[in-house]
């Protein structure tokens, strides 16, 4: 069955430091989110790209976070200057279209020190 | 009211019981409901998806959509100690923007 995949599966990272999390969603999607959550809490919507470039973003999204499709096949999220609140699992998603579901990767689990 | 309430459990059952699992919203705009299944430090894994009222039924799940009452549910026949995970609704409306329930921590008991 075809998967999202990220990587890395945990990366550790200076508070203040830039970090890359990517992507490589289902071929034929069209449609790509990312999401996080933080230990214990809720999944939460930062941002979804269509037609290269982003439909919609949440507050969370600031100026600090960017997402790029640097090609035919990857999707990534930047954090620019790591918080420690920036914490997650970072989770990216991607669907065939709006008569679809979903699909999720496994996520990143992001740890700011 | 939040968007989205889902009862975060935990809810431990028998092997074989049936088990529900439910959630409310208020956003009438929804129009797509979803749930998710999620292992301990896992990514969500679509079991259900559905656009209209009534019953989706896969197996041994039944998702159920009452958007005159703005709740959605899901059953689980013959519930199975693999069954024990976290269970995520998550409902958009034509935006595409997947709001979540807090989940519910379901355990089956062999």
């Amino acid at each position: 069955e075809p998967e999202v995949t990220q990587t890395p599966s945990h990366q550790v990272t200076q508070m203040g430091q830039e970090v890359i999390l990517r992507c490589v969603p289902i071929s034929n999607h069209l449609y790509f989110y990312w999401y996080r959550q933080i230990l214990g809490q809720k999944v939460e919507f930062l941002v979804s790209f269509y037609n290269n470039e982003i439909s919609e973003k949440s507050e969370i999204f600031d100026d600090q976070f960017s997402v790029e499709r640097p090609d035919g096949s990857n999707f990534t999220l930047k954090i620019r200057s790591t918080k420690l609140e920036d914490s997650a699992m970072y989770f990216c998603a991607s669907s065939a279209g709006q008569g679809f579901g979903y699909t999720f990767g496994s996520g990143t689990r992001l740890t700011v020190v | 009211q939040k968007e989205v309430e889902q009862d975060p459990g935990p809810l431990s059952v028998p092997e074989g019981a049936i088990v529900s699992l439910n959630c409310t919203y208020s956003n009438s705009a929804f129009q797509y409901f979803m749930w998710y299944r999620q292992y301990s430090r896992k990514g969500p894994e679509l079991l259900m998806y559905t656009y209209s009222s009534g019953n989706k039924e896969d197996g041994r799940f039944t998702a159920q959509v009452d958007k005159s009452s703005k709740y959605i549910s899901l059953f689980i026949r013959d519930s199975q100690p693999s069954d024990s995970a976290t269970y995520l609704c998550a409902m958009r409306n034509q935006g595409g923007k997947l709001i979540f329930g807090q989940g519910t921590e379901l355990s089956v008991k062999p």
